[in-house]
């Protein structure tokens, strides 16, 4: 069974930093793309970062660019995303995930969420 | 950044009804496109992806279509199941971006 765990959420001060992880399991990690997704409360999603599967290429939404660091241990199976200079609009559910199919039944991975507050 | 519209932001309907959301990107994206249910206080659950490729376990009365810029999200027979927000999904290049949702009400 496909597992995506978040942790490291929490309440953090503006200007604050936050590391967020996410353990894998059930599938071959590294063959995958993974992505981290962001809610806001009663808002859509936004996608927010995204790595390749060897962890060599990394992207950024220009509302993150320069504040956040998306990366990945293959070796221990775990996706991170460390925030700085944390603002309060970065407050939401964060989602880990693996969002692009590539069949039928592989890839369209998600996490259950962790919430990130940013307030004082 | 490929831009993504969706209409109509909600719709609704009764149960058995058609029901039909357009997903609209401000470039060609071939046919890199999926679909997502959430409701509410859980994660989103694919439904389909590359267009029209139904995931795994998901029922046939979901069904996608388009290419290029113009994609159809189209659930047969509506079920008390369905009442949930929609999204499209382009992952043809990055940054990925998501449409702004349709909400499915009774």
């Amino acid at each position: 069974e496909v597992q995506l765990l978040e942790s490291g959420g929490g309440l953090v001060q503006p200007g604050g930093s936050l590391r967020l992880s996410c353990t894998a399991s059930g599938f071959t990690f590294s063959d995958y793309a993974m992505s981290w997704v962001r809610q806001a409360p009663g808002k859509g999603l936004e996608w927010v970062s995204g790595v390749s599967g060897s962890g060599d290429t990394t992207y950024y939404a220009d509302s993150v660019k320069g504040r956040f660091t998306i990366s990945r241990d293959n070796s221990k199976n775990v996706l991170y995303l460390q925030m700085s200079s944390l603002r309060a609009e970065d407050s939401g559910m964060y989602y880990c995930a693996s969002p692009r199919a590539y069949t039928s039944s592989s890839g369209g991975y998600w996490g259950q969420g962790i919430l990130v507050t940013v307030s004082s | 950044a490929i831009q993504m519209t969706q209409s109509p932001s909600s719709l609704s309907a009764s149960v058995g009804d058609r029901v039909t959301i357009t997903c609209r990107a401000s470039q060609n994206i071939r046919d890199d496109l999926g679909w997502y249910q959430q409701k509410p206080g859980k994660a989103p659950k694919l439904l389909i992806f590359a267009t029209s490729s139904l995931r795994s376990g998901v029922p046939s009365r979901f069904s996608g279509s388009g290419s290029g810029t113009d994609f159809t999200l189209t659930i047969s027979s509506l079920q008390p199941e369905d009442f949930a927000t929609y999204y499209c999904l382009q992952d043809y290049n990055y940054p990925r971006t998501f449409g702004p949702g349709t909400k499915v009400e009774i």
